[in-house]
């Protein structure tokens, strides 16, 4: 079985500030991670993936995510928060040995001025 | 590319109606997935098809639901008769490989009365 958990509901941060939105895995495979983010009334927007190679990749829109496989976990990044990044954000993973990709139950940021 | 193309944008029947949702894949995706999403479910995948063919509807909730892909640019999904409870965002997803991201619709409003 294969399950991805985001700790916190939200997110607040100054505009400027960093950013850093949790997420932490399970699976008996390989994981395939992947984050995603939605603005309202809009579907998901694909951000990055890890699926293999350097623990730290790079995104759409400045956002970075390290993966770290002792503490299962692929937190999401940005160096510096803008207020346009306010928006709900999923974090989602698939095993290796299979197809489902599994979603977060998300976590609402917002950036204030 | 277009992205994924998916309509009505919302809809709004009454109990007991038939509904049909519609999505125009990414040209040359294998993979179709809808999904469903609620403040009380989050998402939740219904079903996926690869080069067409239903693989898994093991999410759809119950026989009133119904999903066909009679060629790779197409899909719906009905639900016949609807009810309240299916009130929620309905979302087609589509990509590459399995491996690859998936690329998400804008969304169908659904809201039974």
């Amino acid at each position: 079985a294969q399950s991805v958990a985001q700790p916190e509901d939200q997110v607040n941060v100054a505009e400027g500030n960093p950013l850093t939105v949790k997420c932490t895995y399970s699976v008996s495979g390989n994981p395939y991670l992947f984050w995603y983010v939605q603005y309202p009334n809009r579907g998901l927007q694909f951000l990055l993936k890890y699926i293999t190679g350097d623990n730290l990749v790079k995104g759409s829109y400045g956002f970075e995510a390290e993966f770290n496989k002792s503490q299962t976990s692929f937190h999401l990044k940005k160096p510096s928060a803008l207020v346009s990044d306010s928006a709900l954000y999923f974090c989602a993973v698939r095993d290796s040995n299979d197809y489902k990709l599994s979603f977060g139950a998300g976590t609402t940021v917002t950036v204030r001025a | 590319d277009a992205g994924v193309i998916q309509s009505p944008r919302h809809e709004v029947t009454e109990m007991g109606q038939e509904v049909t949702l519609r999505c125009k894949p990414i040209s040359g995706h294998d993979y179709l997935f809808w999904y469903r999403q609620t403040m009380m479910r989050g998402l939740e995948l219904l079903i996926y098809f690869n080069n067409n063919v239903p693989i898994d509807d093991s999410g759809m909730p119950e026989d009133r639901f119904s999903a066909k892909m009679p060629n790779a640019s197409f899909s719906t999904l009905k639900i016949q008769p609807s009810e309240p409870r299916d009130s929620a965002v309905y979302f087609c997803a589509s990509s590459l490989t399995l491996t690859y991201e998936q690329y998400f619709g804008p969304g169908t409003r659904l809201t039974v009365t």
